[in-house]
């Protein structure tokens, strides 16, 4: 079945920039999505990206897609203190569900 | 507008318990989901409702139930709870099955003992 990876953890110092990375095993996808997990909270849809694209940027976030490697990217410029959450990649199937990956804890430090 | 609400926000159970978990959603969304979500394996999802009157199995169902009420609620049960299904569990809408977001409950936190 379709399979989403993502490492569980990463740490960054404020003001840093932050690379959140995702692989993926469905080729079909046709969005790929970066959701947010504040604590206590759900999850809120962040940023996505249509497969026929390559990049796209909003504001401080960049994502990549790289569908050769089925890599998926996340970058936060100017990470700060309340960037500090759980980001889950996810991507859409072509029975219109979600696959989620493991989530990566992101720690900003002062 | 309130998006998804979830009821309760917290709950123990003991072995062999049933209960019943409530979900509602006000934008007028024809799908509805139910996710687990465990540490260090993301957000499974259990049962779903694409329209009101139908609900399909998602990854892992076994030990659920679920009953789309009318087109705002969507209730998950499990019958004989069991320590496996300590959880985080989450609900969710979308406009369609297959739309390109899905709107969050807060979620609510299940433990059984």
């Amino acid at each position: 079945g379709e399979d989403v990876e993502q490492s569980l953890f990463l740490s960054v110092r404020e003001g840093d920039s932050s690379v959140i990375n995702c692989t993926y095993t469905d080729s079909s996808s046709t969005y790929l999505y970066w959701y947010k997990q504040e604590p206590g909270a759900g999850l809120q849809l962040l940023t996505y990206i249509f497969s026929n694209m390559d990049m796209k940027q909003d504001q401080r976030l960049t994502v990549l897609l790289n569908k050769k490697d089925k890599h998926l990217s996340l970058r936060i410029a100017d990470t700060q203190t309340g960037d500090s959450a759980i980001y889950f990649c996810a991507v859409g199937t072509n029975r219109g569900k979600l696959i989620f990956g493991q989530g990566t804890e992101l720690s900003v430090k002062p | 507008n309130a998006g998804v609400t979830q009821t309760p926000k917290f709950q123990v159970l003991k072995t062999g318990q049933s209960m019943t978990l409530q979900c509602a959603q006000d934008m007028n969304h024809n799908s509805m989901y139910w996710y687990r979500q465990d540490p260090g394996m993301g957000l499974r999802l259990i049962y779903y409702s694409a329209s009101e009157g139908t609900t399909d199995k998602g990854e892992v169902p076994n030990g659920y139930n679920v009953s789309r009420l009318n087109k705002r609620e969507f209730s998950l049960r499990l019958e004989s709870a069991a320590p496996s299904q300590t959880s985080v569990y989450f609900c969710a809408s979308s406009e369609v099955l297959g739309s390109y977001e899905q709107y969050f409950g807060p979620g609510t936190r299940l433990t059984v003992t």
